[in-house]
């Protein structure tokens, strides 16, 4: 069975430009949830999808979006990219998503560099 | 709100010492605790999760985890340190009720000196 699989793995951009990572989740799973990681901040909650909506969000900014397809594949898109958005982007697939106590499954990020 | 605070960012034991890695927690309703690892260049793995029944809670790799109410405390335990351990490792929370997201604490770096 494949795993949680992140395009592209790493990005280098400039400042105020646009990107868009894309997450493909495990067979089966309807929960795509996006994470921001940078040293000494851990993992700070962007979003979750399921089913093609908007679940759950966490205190980002407008410029961060999401979506989800049909097949459950999801997109984050940054806009007006700032050096403060240079991190790992992750994302973690699951069945039922983050409201009940299933383990999620990650996928090994997009390290995203903004210069 | 909930949120996990784990104490100490980096630390280091002795191939075969003890593994103690310290996670408290903050939740106004029973909570659901997870420690995941993170090792070099690769996303998160499950390493165990709590979820109201056994307090000891035993994971993959040899480690486990106790939970303590009267604490608050989910701390994560490993009797004898092997140089594979080398890795980050997240405490998280969540809640069984409303649509409360999972909450990770900031991340303990763990270095096994041989």
């Amino acid at each position: 069975k494949a795993g949680v699989t992140q395009t592209p793995r790493y990005l280098i951009k400039t400042r105020g430009q646009q990107v868009t990572l894309s997450c493909s989740p495990i067979s089966g799973h309807r929960s795509v949830s996006w994470y921001q990681q940078t040293p000494g901040q851990g993992l700070q909650f962007l979003f979750e999808y399921f089913s093609e909506t908007q679940r759950n969000k966490g205190n980002f900014p407008g410029r961060f979006s999401g979506r989800q397809f049909s097949n459950s594949r999801s997109e984050m898109n940054v806009s007006t990219l700032e050096l403060g958005d240079s991190a790992l982007y992750l994302c973690a697939s699951s069945r039922q998503g983050m409201a009940t106590n299933e383990k999620l499954f990650f996928g090994s990020g997009t390290q995203l560099s903004v210069l | 709100a909930q949120s996990v605070t784990q104490l100490g960012s980096h630390v280091s034991v002795s191939e075969g010492a003890l593994v103690l890695l310290r996670c408290n927690y903050s939740s106004s309703v029973p909570p659901y605790l997870f420690w995941y690892v993170q090792y070099p260049n690769q996303g998160l793995q499950l390493l165990l999760k709590y979820t109201s029944a056994a307090t000891l809670v035993k994971g993959i790799n040899g480690f486990e985890a106790e939970f303590k109410k009267s604490e608050t405390s989910f701390h994560l335990t490993k009797p004898s340190a092997h140089m594979s351990d080398a890795a980050e490792y997240f405490c998280a929370v969540s809640t069984p009720f409303g649509n409360e997201k999972l909450t990770f604490g900031t991340g303990t770096r763990l270095t096994i000196i041989p």
